[in-house]
Formats: C-alpha cells, sequence, structure tokens
C-alpha cells in the first residue's frame, strides 16, 4: 500500500507570503494528525481530523495556520502570512483506527523555510 | 501538565554493547506510550508500542508505572541501529485530545564500530 504522501517536500519562502502543504494519508485512514518540529524543538502536536471534521486542533499556534480536509481525504495546510518562526519540518501521519492504539504512519515531512 | 523527559540528547555506544535509551512521562491516567525511530533520511516510523510487549529489531520496553518511564533497552546494539528514537506517549482511551502523542526531544543513538 501506499505510504503517507507529503507535497512539497521542501519549501522555501519569503515573510509575508502564503504556502500551502499537502497531506495524503493512507487509503482508508480517517484520522489524520499534523505535527511540526521547530528548528531545535521537539516534534509538536498541531491538529488532528477525523474524516473531514477537526477533532482536536489545540495545537495550532495562531489564525494564520489554516487546515482543511474536504471530504475527508487528502488535507492542506495553509500558512497566511508566513513569518519566520513558522520554519520547520511539518509532518503528517494517519492512522486508521479511533483510538490510535495502533499507532501512527509518519509521512516524509515538508520542510519550510521562512526567509 | 504532561511531560515526557529524554535525558540524554546523544548516545554513544561500541557494536555489540548493551544500550538503554530513557524515557520518562508525567501523565495522569493510563497513558499508552510508544518509541519512534528516525534513520538516517527516513520518515519517522514506529518501533514499539507498551500495549503490544512485543520485542522489535531486538529492542524491548517495560513500562514502569511506579517510576514513571519507559525505558528502550537492546542487549546487543548493531551499527544499523544508529538513529534518533524518540518516546512518545499519548493520553490513552478514545474522545477528544486523547489521541495525540507528545513526543520527546529525541536522543540520538550512534553505534561505532
Amino acid at each position: 500500500e501506499a505510504g503517507v504522501t507529503q507535497f512539497p517536500s521542501h519549501s522555501v519562502i519569503e515573510k509575508g507570503q502564503t504556502v500551502t502543504l499537502r497531506c495524503d494519508p493512507i487509503s482508508g485512514h480517517d484520522n489524520l494528525y499534523w505535527y511540526r518540529r521547530v528548528m531545535g524543538k521537539e516534534i509538536k502536536f498541531l491538529l488532528h481530523f477525523v474524516k473531514e471534521s477537526k477533532q482536536d486542533e489545540s495545537g495550532m499556534p495562531n489564525n494564520r495556520f489554516l487546515a482543511e480536509r474536504t471530504g475527508g481525504t487528502y488535507s492542506t495546510l495553509k500558512v497566511q502570512p508566513a513569518e519566520l518562526e513558522d520554519s520547520g519540518v511539518y509532518f503528517c501521519a494517519s492512522s486508521p483506527h479511533t483510538t490510535g492504539a495502533y499507532g501512527y504512519t509518519f509521512g516524509s515531512g515538508t520542510r519550510l523555510t521562512v526567509v | 501538565a504532561q511531560r515526557v523527559t529524554q535525558p540524554e540528547k546523544l548516545l554513544s555506544v561500541f557494536k555489540g554493547a548493551p544500550v538503554e535509551l530513557k524515557c520518562n512521562y508525567s501523565y495522569s491516567g493510563s497513558p499508552e506510550l510508544f518509541w519512534y525511530v528516525q534513520y538516517s533520511r527516513q520518515r519517522l516510523q514506529l518501533l514499539l508500542r507498551h500495549i503490544s510487549r512485543e520485542s522489535i529489531k531486538g529492542f524491548t520496553a517495560d513500562l514502569n508505572k511506579g517510576e514513571t518511564s519507559f525505558h528502550l533497552k537492546k542487549p546487543f546494539a548493531q551499527e544499523e541501529d544508529s538513529a534518533m528514537y524518540y518516546c512518545a506517549p499519548r493520553k490513552g482511551g478514545s474522545g477528544g485530545s486523547n489521541y495525540k502523542l507528545t513526543f520527546g526531544k529525541g536522543t540520538l543513538l550512534t553505534v561505532n564500530p
């Protein structure tokens, strides 16, 4: 089966611009998660979708970040406008089980650099 | 507050030596514990789940509720074990915010020949 796919793998944008990251979960996985690792810090949770609904968005840093999962398939994470502190690696993960007890499958991440 | 601590940022051992990567957590209730690993130029992947009490690639991890620890151990390290290891608990159970993982800062394990 295809794994979790993220696009693009790298993105370099200027401060103030908009960037949209995409995640394609494993087919049939209802649960989709976004995490990020800012330079020098630990991997932090951003939000969790169950199908197209936001189950938990407690980790979203501010209203410059907008996540969507229309139709309950792929998800996008838009940063608008981007700031320097948004630089980091953004990970997407998916899981088939409601409790997540079997762990997630992660994508390879999108490295975002804001200059 | 929910916390996870991996006290060693770097750990270096020789091939064939035992290795233990420490993880301590502070969680209310009955959390579920995971170890994730990221090999060089590969994606983050699940290594172990405490609920399955399994051994993967020779690694084991025992949940010690008294010491709130979930240390990862391997009796004989191999060079291919060199990677970044993350301890990641979650609340456990279903609903609400119980599914999200809290990652430790990670331990970079280097196994020397």
